[in-house]
């Protein structure tokens, strides 16, 4: 398996714009995460999900944030309109269950200029 | 509410040495989970070395090893024979189980430097 799969691995957007990121999990993962990482703030969680549900977005920063999971090895990560604090790493994370090891994809970085 | 504090923001040793990176936390929660996760330059996290709360015996996983002071809220981490590879950024993190939701929290990371 190729581990988790983050795309795309940069991106530069104007303040406004829609941004979506992307993530694959790891085949047979039932739990999904989204982490936001910045230097001020460090790692946070976004949301996750168990079997297709989200079960805690109370770190989603405001309604600007959405994240869905269509199907069982897909994720997406959306921000509209997208703003310049916005601009940070976003890691998408799975495992087995949502006590078990994380695996964390490459991460994507993205600039809102 | 849950907290996890890293003191130390940058830490260095020397090839072969051992170092220690601290971690405390604050809960009032009896059962939870602690990790310690690794994030080299390359940026992928991975995990490192995970501790149950309800276990009294400290993980070890080859030249990483914990001390784990539950009553003292404290979940360090000891890298014996420290390598080259080992500098990255080093997360503690928290985990709970409330209402059937798993919470999750990070420290802010020290970031460890192993010199040749």
């Amino acid at each position: 398996d190729a581990g988790v799969i983050q795309s795309p691995r940069h991106e530069v957007t104007e303040m406004g714009q829609e941004v979506t990121l992307r993530c694959k999990l790891i085949s047979g993962h039932n739990s999904l995460f989204w982490y936001r990482q910045t230097m001020m703030r460090g790692l946070e969680l976004l949301i996750y999900f168990n079997n297709n549900v989200p079960i805690d977005d109370s770190g989603m920063p405001e309604d600007r944030f959405s994240a869905k999971m269509p199907n069982a090895s897909f994720s997406t990560l959306k921000i509209q309109p997208s703003e310049p604090r916005d601009s940070a790493v976003y890691f998408c994370a799975s495992s087995l269950d949502s006590s078990d090891e994380q695996f964390f994809g490459p991460g994507t970085r993205l600039t809102v200029l | 509410a849950q907290t996890v504090t890293q003191s130390q923001p940058e830490m260095s040793v020397q090839e072969a040495e051992t170092v220690t990176l601290s971690c405390t936390y604050d809960t009032s929660e009896s059962n939870y989970y602690l990790f310690w996760y690794k994030q080299p330059p390359s940026r992928q996290m991975i995990l490192v070395i995970r501790q149950e709360a309800y276990k009294q015996q400290n993980a070890t996983e080859n030249r990483f090893s914990v001390n784990f002071q539950k009553a003292a809220k404290s979940f360090s981490l000891k890298i014996s024979d420290s390598q080259l590879g080992d500098t990255a950024m080093y997360f503690c993190a928290f985990m709970k189980l409330t209402s059937g939701t798993y919470k999750y929290i990070f420290g802010t990371g020290t970031r460890l430097k192993v010199l040749a």
